[in-house]
């Protein structure tokens, strides 16, 4: 069956820009998480859902970082005015039930800010 | 906070070599343990996992046990092949605020040569 999707797979935006990450889950899956994966380094929890409820937000680095997954299906990573440091790859996963599975991971979305 | 420290690569091996990429950690309670590879243009998939002291976990000719005593998680693998060039991530699941996230080490590089 399909995995989980991302788009875009590349993003270059320009320091000040908002962007908008996309992740589609694995039909079904209760639970979706996000990373942030810098060059070099291993992913860092940004947030968790479970269904539309975000229940975990301890891991966004800024106010500038925004979670969405408003049908409990799709989510959407947000962030205003994005600066250098935010490049990164960032990853979704999603878990079939409550958060302590096994987590499926897309590809992720490579984000350059210039 | 919980962490993971794994071997820093780059790691070059010749064809059939033994493998042995080294993992500890430092966590609160009891976390499951696992190991996670990335091949090159693909998104993390779960390699193999142990969720309680002395469990081996096994998958594709690799191995570890989760060591309470020593805090560890080694990868071994007896005899590597070229597939199996990718970069390898220890992580534990442990408790945030409100979600068992997942804590990755920084990735070991695994280079096999003919």
């Amino acid at each position: 069956g399909a995995g989980v999707s991302q788009s875009p797979r590349y993003k270059v935006a320009k320091r000040g820009q908002d962007v908008a990450l996309r992740c589609d889950p694995i039909s079904g899956h209760v639970s979706l998480f996000w990373y942030q994966q810098a060059l070099g380094q291993g992913p860092e929890f940004l947030t968790y859902f479970q269904n539309e409820a975000q229940l975990d937000k301890s891991g966004l680095p800024s106010d500038r970082f925004f979670a969405e997954r408003p049908e409990g299906s799709v989510s959407t990573l947000k962030i205003q005015r994005t600066q250098q440091e935010d490049s990164a790859v960032y990853l979704c996963a999603s878990s079939p039930h409550d958060s302590n599975n096994e987590q499926f991971f897309g590809p992720g979305t490579r984000l350059t800010v210039l | 906070g919980d962490s993971v420290t794994q071997m820093e690569g780059p790691v070059t091996l010749s064809e059939e070599a033994f493998l042995t990429i080294n993992c500890t950690y430092t966590a609160t309670g009891y976390p499951s343990l696992f190991w996670y590879v990335q091949y090159p243009g693909e998104g993390l998939q779960l390699l193999l996992k142990a969720t309680k002291a002395d469990d081996k976990g096994s998958n594709k000719g690799f191995e570890a046990t989760y060591r309470k005593e020593t805090t560890s998680f080694h990868l071994e693998k007896g005899s590597v092949q070229v597939s199996d060039s990718a970069v390898y991530f220890c992580a534990l699941t442990s408790w945030g605020a409100g979600s068992y996230q997942l804590t990755f080490g920084k990735g070991t590089k695994l280079s096999v040569i003919p």
